[in-house]
């Protein structure tokens, strides 16, 4: 079974609008860490925001945040007042402490496609 | 800012040559990884560092090995390349626990 579910192969938004990308994740292990990285067509892969099982809080970095929902086990990423260089693919991916190693899991990513 | 560094952005090789890929990270992580991304596959972990001269097999090690001898340096060695290797390879490094990893540029192998 995946641990991270990434259920979106593609999006669209219109420019400045907001979006919502989806990431489910599976583990038993309480204390995990949660990732969103964006990857552009020149393929780096760009760290964007990172959420702690423990936090109390959602994320925020800028116009990035994370929409996290422990019960449920998913952890969205909202971009506000989206731009033509968010066209990007972003990958959801998730450290469990569970034995120490913190080996990091990734989804199959969601392609985001930004139109003016 | 964290710097890793890999090799080539582009390489061609053919079947049966060994390939080494090489990667660098300038802040003194114990932690290092090789994946391989493919379209609608996402990244795919073949092997990671967690420290010098230690090494842990990922989901798909099968046809590679790895050699850390020093801390900032971790090299994927494809033993006979194979066609089906062709892919992205992405080199990253962090620190240990809840830390992001740090990527490098990737390499667009492609065998022949």
């Amino acid at each position: 079974a995946q641990k991270i579910t990434q259920t979106q192969p593609g999006m669209f938004v219109q420019e400045k609008e907001a979006v919502t990308l989806d990431c489910t994740y599976d583990t038993s292990d309480p204390s995990y860490g949660l990732f969103w990285y964006k990857q552009p067509s020149s393929g780096e892969m760009i760290f964007l925001i990172y959420q702690g099982s423990y936090d109390q809080q959602n994320a925020t970095e800028g116009r990035y945040s994370l929409n996290f929902q422990k019960a449920r086990k998913s952890a969205n990423l909202v971009i506000s007042a989206s731009q033509l260089g968010d066209s990007a693919m972003y990958f959801c991916a998730m450290r469990e402490g569970s034995g120490g190693s913190y080996i990091p899991t990734f989804g199959r990513g969601t392609s985001l496609i930004v139109h003016p | 800012d964290v710097k890793v560094t890999q090799s080539s952005r582009y390489l061609v090789k053919r079947t049966g040559e060994k390939v080494f890929l090489e990667c660098v990270q300038d802040m003194d992580h114990e932690n290092m990884f090789w994946y391989r991304q493919d379209p609608g596959l996402g990244l795919r972990l073949i092997y990671f560092s967690y420290d010098v001269k230690m090494k842990e097999k990922g989901d798909i090690p099968e046809g590679y090995s790895v050699s850390r001898e020093k801390k900032e340096r971790f090299s994927l060695i494809l033993e006979s390349a194979s066609t089906n290797q062709t892919s992205m390879y992405l080199c990253a490094s962090s620190p240990t626990g809840y830390q992001p990893q740090h990527f490098g540029d990737g390499t667009r192998l492609s065998i022949l």
